[in-house]
């Protein structure tokens, strides 16, 4: 199986801020990772597709990046409903997905 | 618009089955395979499986493709997980949801607590 790591499990920023998510694969998946948040007591959204393709609707402050096994969800000027989990999940080993442990965002 | 409409949180005793649905619209049902979701309380998303709804076909995480069973009615536009053997590791929010490149669509969640 594919693990992925997310790291730290709790980022805490001021709204305004600039924030990165890191996301590490075990081994080499190309751009098969996908991003998502999830709101208390919400389903999970698709926020960005195959590293750092954007997706209709979201807000253009997220943005994707990486490669290989390193990838980054940023979301610039972080806003009060930004409060979330976040989780990747890897499409490499299709269909047999997995997802990050997510990270939770907290507003300061 | 793409809808996935799941049934209601059930309360089921441990050994016993639940089976749950999801009702698309929006979309042709059989164009998409439909995957599900397990989400324990506090806890990560774990994939479960997929079915094709055009042909029945299906594949399943090897954790859980002894106790879970993929199902889908063309005719309602409906898909069933059915999982069995139930114990307190299985009280959790299920999702279906439909891959899109990446998955894009995802139902509100059915929420099932083992209990005796």
């Amino acid at each position: 199986d594919i693990l992925l790591t997310q790291s730290p499990a709790i980022l805490s920023v001021s709204p305004g801020e600039r924030v990165s998510f890191s996301c590490r694969a075990s081994q080499n998946i190309g751009t098969s990772i996908h991003w998502y948040q999830q709101r208390t007591n919400g389903s999970p959204r698709l926020l960005i597709k195959y590293a750092s393709e954007s997706i209709s609707g979201i807000p253009s402050r997220f943005s994707g990046s990486g490669s290989g096994t390193d990838f980054t969800l940023t979301i610039n000027s972080v806003e009060s409903e930004d409060i979330a989990n976040y989780y990747c999940q890897q499409s490499d080993s299709w269909p047999m997905f997995t997802f990050g442990s997510g990270t939770r965002l907290e507003i300061k | 618009q793409v809808q996935l409409q799941q049934s209601g949180a059930e309360l089921a005793k441990p050994g016993a089955s639940v089976k749950m649905s999801c009702k698309a619209s929006g979309y042709t049902f059989t164009r998409y395979w439909m995957h599900w979701i397990k989400q324990r309380p506090g806890q990560g998303l774990e994939w479960i499986g997929y079915i094709n709804p055009n042909t029945g076909y299906n594949e399943y995480n090897e954790k859980f493709k002894d106790r879970a069973t993929l199902t889908a009615d063309k005719s309602s536009s409906t898909a069933y997980m059915r999982l069995s053997s139930l114990t307190s590791e299985d009280s959790a929010v299920y999702y279906c949801a439909h891959w899109d490149g990446g998955f894009a669509y995802w139902g509100q969640g059915t929420l099932i607590t083992v209990s005796a």
